[in-house]
């Protein structure tokens, strides 16, 4: 089975500009998440997505956006890029209806330049 | 509120030694408790998890949790540690629902020969 795969593996941008991440969660998942893993700020969530819908944001600006295809594959779009979004950006994805846990993929290496 | 605290940021121990890594939990209904380990530059795989039942619970590579709902804790410990052990590690709690979870800040383990 394959598990969660997240692409580019490594972009970089710089001010301003705009940057696209790709999830496809592991078969038969409906639900992605998405974190940022900032250094030295741990694990901040961002956006859960479910059955095409967002469910629920955390504290990010709306600059920070993204969508979930029917095939529930996802995007997260960053628009104009500030030096301090450089980051792992992780994405999960997990089935819905009952407690699940997430499962991971490696991460999308943002650097701002 | 939910919270996780992971008191230890790092900590070193001989290999072969025993580990024990502490979380404290917040949470005002039954918590579905996970742990996770993220090797430098990857994702977070899942170690293992709490929902119910027993509360000793065994996991991958040797690792075991005991949850403590008089101490809201959810120790995870491993008798034997061996250098690819080296990692930081995330205990990690979610609701009901299973849409919310929340991570600690980690603890990163070092292994000396």
């Amino acid at each position: 089975e394959a598990g969660v795969t997240q692409s580019p593996t490594h972009l970089i941008k710089t001010r301003g500009q705009q940057a696209t991440l790709r999830c496809s969660p592991i078969s038969g998942h409906t639900s992605v998440y998405w974190y940022q893993q900032a250094l030295g700020l741990g694990l901040q969530f961002l956006l859960w997505y479910d059955e095409g819908e967002e469910r629920n944001r955390g504290n990010f600006p709306p600059r920070f956006s993204g969508r979930q295809f029917p095939n529930y594959s996802s995007e997260l779009n960053v628009n104009a890029l500030e030096l301090e979004d450089s980051a792992l950006y992780l994405c999960a994805s997990s089935k819905t209806g009952e407690v699940q846990p997430q499962h991971f993929g490696d991460g999308t290496r943002l650097s701002i330049l | 509120a939910q919270s996780v605290t992971q008191p230890d940021i790092h900590i070193t121990v001989s290999e072969g030694a025993s580990l024990e890594l502490r979380c404290n939990y917040s949470y005002g209904a039954t918590p579905y408790l996970f742990w996770y380990v993220q090797s430098p530059g990857q994702g977070l795989q899942l170690l293992l998890k709490y929902f119910s039942g027993d509360t000793l619970v065994q996991g991958i590579k040797g690792f075991e949790a005991e949850f403590k709902r008089s101490q809201s804790s959810f120790n995870l410990r491993k008798p034997s540690v061996h250098w690819s052990d080296a990692a930081e590690y995330f205990c990690a709690v979610t609701n009901t629902g299973g849409f919310k979870t929340i991570f600690g800040a980690g603890t990163r383990l070092f292994v000396k020969a």
